[in-house]
């Protein structure tokens, strides 16, 4: 079956960048939407948005002037960044498999810590 | 933005008991709500799709019902492995939401 693993750094500063991967392994990353959701720590999950194979995004309009995803099909990886980022921003993320009505195959997910 | 709302918050039950959990959406969704089990450190698993239809190696004990605005994820024979967080999701419209969610807990 489809697995999904997300990297990238563990701490950002804030005001940088922040910026991850997620590898698609078992599967095509084709034909599919993928999906980045976040979860700060000891709260609930967020949806931040997703891209399809083909490019195309759709963000949440709370991150919307911050946030950018991106497709490599050779590789079976999207990613995402998320700019002038704030201790608001820490959270656990996520990368998922979308299949349209719900999300069925999530990756560990990632702790990252914007901090200074 | 749809509002996702989940009562209860917690809920504390005995192995074998029957646990429902409600989700109300601030508008109407139709069937467009999954259900996602969490335990602690782990990702989301996905339960329920399409309000009743039971995601593929989840077990028969986990029900969802529901239409409209009101929605139920209801466990029937409470297993030790079911103590975990329950979210909802409508998948109706961007940006998507989920529930606050409700902590299912050891009596």
């Amino acid at each position: 079956q489809v697995q999904l693993q997300e990297s990238g750094p563990g701490l950002v500063k804030p005001s940088e960048t922040l910026s991850l991967t997620c590898t698609v392994s078992g599967g095509s990353i084709n034909t599919y939407y993928w999906t980045w959701i976040r979860q700060p720590p000891g709260k609930g999950l967020e949806w931040v948005g997703y891209i399809s194979d083909s490019g195309i995004t759709n963000y949440n309009p709370s991150l919307k002037s911050r946030v950018s995803m991106t497709v490599d099909t050779p590789k079976n990886q999207f990613s995402l960044t998320l700019s002038s980022v704030t201790a608001a921003d820490t959270a656990v993320y996520y990368c998922a498999r979308d299949r349209s009505v719900a999300y069925d195959s999530w990756g560990q997910g990632t702790l990252v810590i914007v901090s200074s | 933005d749809i509002q996702m709302t989940q009562s209860p918050s917690s809920v504390s039950a005995s192995v074998g008991d029957r646990v429902t959990i409600t989700c109300r959406a601030s508008q109407g969704i139709s069937s467009w709500v999954a259900w996602y089990q969490q335990k602690p450190g782990k990702a989301p698993k996905l339960l329920i799709f399409a309000s009743s239809s039971l995601n593929s190696g989840v077990p028969s004990r986990f029900s969802g019902g529901g239409s409209g605005t009101d929605f139920t994820l209801t466990i029937n024979s409470l297993q030790p492995e079911d103590f975990a967080t329950y979210y909802c999701q409508q998948a109706t419209s961007f940006p998507r939401t989920f529930g606050q969610g409700t902590k299912v807990e050891i009596k």
